[in-house]
């Protein structure tokens, strides 16, 4: 148990909803990451957050949107969601931000399926 | 900019044989790598992380992996594979020229045969 948790495990939606992926970090890390893990384009880093800013953006499209929260927790919201987004989502979190190589402890992961 | 490339997306060892998992890098400056595994329906995990001190570096679950600058490596192995070894492992790069984002290679899927 890496202290990550996610949630929901599982979401099944159709084509052009919206959802949430919730994340808690680990107790005492400051950062939170958002990978997307598909079997066609691998695991995907989509964003980073330090502390409540925005860090770092990866692959992330503009239908997708992430915040952090002041209790440090995440969401990511996907939007207009397309059968491609059908993907596993990691959450990972670090104790600190880009300051020296940063350990990241990954959560379970959300499942989402769209159909 | 820094990269991540992982020979080899499938490997198959039999129970007992050497684990040997690669892993080269690009980096404008020494880096920092990690190597990750991932087993079936979790998320990642530290196996073990290069961070500029011994080359050698020893992990969890009997893996270790040597970092050579002069081939730009970081490749994983275990002497003898163990069925419960069956992962995806992936390597990762934190380059401190680039803010220590980290890049994550593709993957390796290992299997362990009987």
């Amino acid at each position: 148990d890496s202290g990550v948790t996610q949630t929901p495990k599982h979401l099944i939606t159709a084509t052009g909803q919206r959802v949430t992926l919730r994340c808690s970090p680990r107790s005492g890390d400051l950062s939170v990451y958002w990978y997307q893990q598909s079997l066609d384009q691998g695991l995907q880093f989509l964003i980073q957050y330090y502390n409540g800013e925005e860090r770092a953006k990866g692959n992330i499209l503009e239908r997708f949107s992430a915040q952090q929260f002041p209790d440090l927790h995440s969401e990511l919201n996907l939007s207009s969601l397309e059968l491609g987004d059908s993907a596993l989502y990691f959450c990972a979190s670090s104790v600190g931000g880009s300051v020296g190589p940063q350990t990241q402890y990954f959560g379970p992961g959300t499942r989402l399926l769209v159909l | 900019a820094q990269s991540v490339t992982q020979l080899g997306s499938h490997v198959s060892v039999s129970e007992g044989a050497l684990v040997l998992l690669r892993c080269n890098y690009s980096s404008s400056v020494p880096p920092y790598l990690f190597w990750y595994v991932q087993y079936p329906n979790q998320g990642l995990q530290l196996l073990l992380k290069y961070t500029s001190a011994a080359t050698l570096v020893k992990g969890i679950n009997g893996f270790e992996a040597e970092f050579k600058k002069s081939e730009t490596s970081f490749h994983l192995t275990k002497p003898s594979a163990h069925m419960s070894d069956a992962a995806e492992y992936f390597c990762a790069v934190s380059d401190p020229g680039g803010g220590f984002k980290t890049i994550f290679g593709a993957g390796t899927r290992l299997f362990v045969k009987a």
